[in-house]
């Protein structure tokens, strides 16, 4: 079945970087896009960004650029996320989701059909 | 940025009830980047509408969407027990947002 499988929570210090990963089973991993979505202790769900697979092109948020980079390795269908320059407020829960894009002439739907268990991640001194 | 803006932050019904959750946006979405999900807690977001109004896969038809422009509605016709959980609206044009939730409690 189609999946997306996390790498296990982390704990990191204040200044560190921090690397998720996000492997795909079950489709065709570069017939869609990846998006990224993280969500602080209580709070609601940030968009961080986007990476298409097929050519590696990637749109972040502007809260994020320069502090995140979202990579992809197809040969072992796992996406990436890395995070520089932690602080505290960067404490949350960090999905990986799919992102379909399908034709509506003559626009497109998007939409994030399939999701990650979620990656913990605790910036603590 | 496009803000999404969901009402109310909390609805209290009961099972069998009827719940309607407002998403309106700070400028016009395309229809098509609108779409709703649903979190519970310890669980990651699920997928319900996509473009506004098409059920995902497997979504029970008392879920619908509607709406165009600025406004749209997430309806849950006959509430049953799983049902009770936040639910976002989110759109995908140039920077994606999500709304800040609605809680649906028993």
């Amino acid at each position: 079945q189609v999946q997306l499988v996390q790498s296990g929570a982390e704990v990191k210090k204040p200044g560190a970087s921090v690397k998720v990963s996000c492997k795909a089973s079950g489709y065709t991993f570069n017939t869609y896009a990846i998006t990224w979505v993280r969500q602080a202790p209580g709070q609601g769900l940030e968009w961080m960004g986007w990476i298409s697979v097929y050519d590696g092109d990637t749109k972040y948020a502007q809260k994020f650029q320069g502090r995140v980079t979202m990579t992809t390795e197809t040969s072992t269908n796992t996406a990436y996320m890395e995070l520089r320059s932690l602080r505290s407020v960067d404490t949350a829960v960090y999905y990986c989701a799919r992102v379909a894009v399908v034709a509506a002439n003559p626009s497109f739907y998007y939409y994030m059909d399939v999701w990650g268990k979620g990656t913990t991640v605790t910036v603590s001194s | 940025e496009i803000v999404l803006t969901q009402s109310p932050g909390t609805l209290s019904l009961s099972p069998g009830e009827r719940a309607t959750l407002s998403c309106k946006a700070s400028q016009i979405v395309t229809s098509t980047y609108l779409a709703w999900y649903q979190q519970k807690p310890g669980q990651a977001p699920r997928l319900l509408i996509y473009g506004a109004s098409s059920r995902a896969t497997g979504i029970p038809d008392r879920f619908s969407g509607s709406g165009s422009g600025t406004d749209f509605t997430l309806t849950i016709s006959r509430l049953e027990p799983e049902d009770f959980a936040v639910y976002y609206c989110q759109q995908c044009g140039g920077s994606w947002t999500f709304g800040q939730g609605t809680k649906v409690e028993i």
